[in-house]
């Protein structure tokens, strides 16, 4: 299974502050995932991210809120800009990967995110 | 319409026993996955186990089984031999499309409380 971790494992941030989240796999993988948690709920996804393009971003997550960088096959980050306690969230990164033909799916441990 | 549902309330199972975690989902692919993740107190989304639309055997991973209804489209999590580190929140997901390169959409989850 591929090994995932996030820096930070948690925050508290200031309303209006930004904080970049980083994820780092331990093997190449095209696509890497952003999902958030907020309290008490599911999981949604944000956006995917692949090597050498935009991101993806899914209906009611833009750029200019949650900007993603991939520059190469192991790493990735989140920016969350301009928080406000609504961001107070686990944002995880997600890869796919695995010994049953890569369908398996793993995340990162999370980052957990408090906007005061 | 909801493509994961997970209804059953706060479960409560005693140590030793077994326990079933239902999920029901909604699609029109012919090809897609089936996953269930544990979320323990800590956030972190522990992958389980993975049923493959076209897999002609019910997924297994030591106490971990996934009794497989695609007729009925319900993909239930069976948990064997319960024991006190099972309580936790169990989310059950799917991802549509072949590949391993679509997003994972989430049902809202089951918790899950082992009993000494």
């Amino acid at each position: 299974s591929a090994v995932i971790s996030q820096k930070p494992s948690r925050d508290i941030c200031q309303r209006g502050t930004s904080l970049t989240i980083q994820c780092q796999v331990d093997s190449q993988v095209t696509m890497m995932f952003w999902y958030r948690q907020q309290p008490g709920q599911s999981l949604t996804l944000i956006a995917t991210a692949n090597q050498g393009s935009e991101a993806t971003y899914e209906s009611g997550f833009v750029i200019d809120k949650f900007p993603i960088s991939r520059p190469n096959l192991t790493f990735s980050t989140l920016t969350v800009s301009n928080m406000s306690p609504e961001d107070s969230s686990i944002y995880l990164c997600s890869v796919s990967g695995g010994r049953q033909g890569g369908n398996e799916q793993y995340f990162g441990p999370g980052t957990r995110l408090t906007v005061t | 319409a909801q493509k994961i549902t997970q209804t059953q309330p706060g479960m409560f199972v005693q140590e030793k026993e077994a326990v079933t975690l239902d999920c029901t989902y909604d699609t029109s692919d012919p090809s897609y996955g089936l996953f269930w993740y544990k979320q323990p107190s800590s956030g972190e989304m522990i992958f389980l186990i993975y049923q493959g639309s076209y897999d002609q055997q019910n997924a297994t991973e030591g106490r971990y089984s996934l009794n497989f209804q695609k007729a009925r489209k319900s993909a239930n999590l069976v948990i064997s031999a319960s024991q006190l580190g099972d309580s936790a929140m169990y989310f059950c997901a799917m991802r549509e499309d072949p590949g391993a390169n679509s997003k994972l959409t989430f049902g809202k989850g089951i918790t899950l409380s082992v009993r000494p």
